[in-house]
């Protein structure tokens, strides 16, 4: 089975300051990868996904991740956060779209 | 739009009762999903399905069941509740991947459920 490591549950940036949230699954094949986001008492909402084009990929909110196969990582980026980005992200893999594996979740918090 | 429904929002069981989680979807999506959300450990998947009347396990099946009588519904059973079954649950719904479509999964708004 596939399994999705996000490294810290909690994140604290300052607003107009990079965001960075790591994701690394563990697979010998590339998988497909999104990450997700979740305000609070809500549903998650797809940010951005990877399948197999480009290793950059563009989201939603400014939002971006890069797919590294050497380092099994698809890390989350955004240059300048904004207070509306407080929420939780998490990581997903999946290998047919049909088993879908999530990461611990990470809280980003913004700081005005 | 509805996208994905679930009912009810809250409930709180006496441990040994019974209930269903309905789940039901207007985007005429193949996938349908069930996953549970305790803190720190995300989201893992109960069972899913690919259409109609085909269902399979995900990582945490035990003490659940469901079915899938139509492509709109996909309930989630609860036979014997136990307080470990206190969890927040998300349906999910997808067209699947290949072609035109992302593989995105769209959720419900959640179900917190709370076993005593």
């Amino acid at each position: 089975a596939q399994s999705v490591t996000q490294l810290g549950s909690h994140v604290s940036v300052s607003e107009g300051a990079l965001v960075l949230l790591r994701c690394n699954y563990s697979s010998s094949v590339p998988p497909y990868l999104f990450w997700y986001v979740q305000y609070p008492n809500q549903g998650l909402q797809l940010l951005l996904k990877y399948t197999s084009a480009a290793t950059l990929v563009k989201g939603i909110n400014g939002f971006e991740a890069e797919f590294k196969k050497s380092e099994t990582s698809f890390h989350l980026t955004k240059p300048s956060a904004h207070m509306s980005d407080a929420a939780e992200y998490f990581c997903a893999v999946s290998d047919n779209f049909n088993k879908f594996y999530f990461g611990s979740g990470t809280k980003l918090n913004v700081k005005p | 739009n509805a996208g994905v429904t679930q009912t009810p929002k809250f409930q709180v069981l006496k441990t040994g009762q019974s209930m269903t989680l309905q789940c039901a979807q207007d985007m005429n999506h193949e996938y349908m999903s069930w996953y549970r959300q305790d803190p720190g450990m995300g989201l893992r998947l109960i069972h899913y399905s690919v259409g109609a009347g085909i269902t399979d396990q995900g990582e945490v099946p035990n003490g659940y069941n469901v079915s899938r009588s139509t492509t709109e519904d996909f309930p989630l059973r609860l036979l014997s509740a136990a307080p470990s079954q206190t969890s927040v649950y998300f349906c999910a719904s997808s067209a699947g991947g290949g072609g035109i479509n992302t593989g995105e999964l769209f959720f419900g708004e959640g179900s917190r459920l709370t076993v005593l």
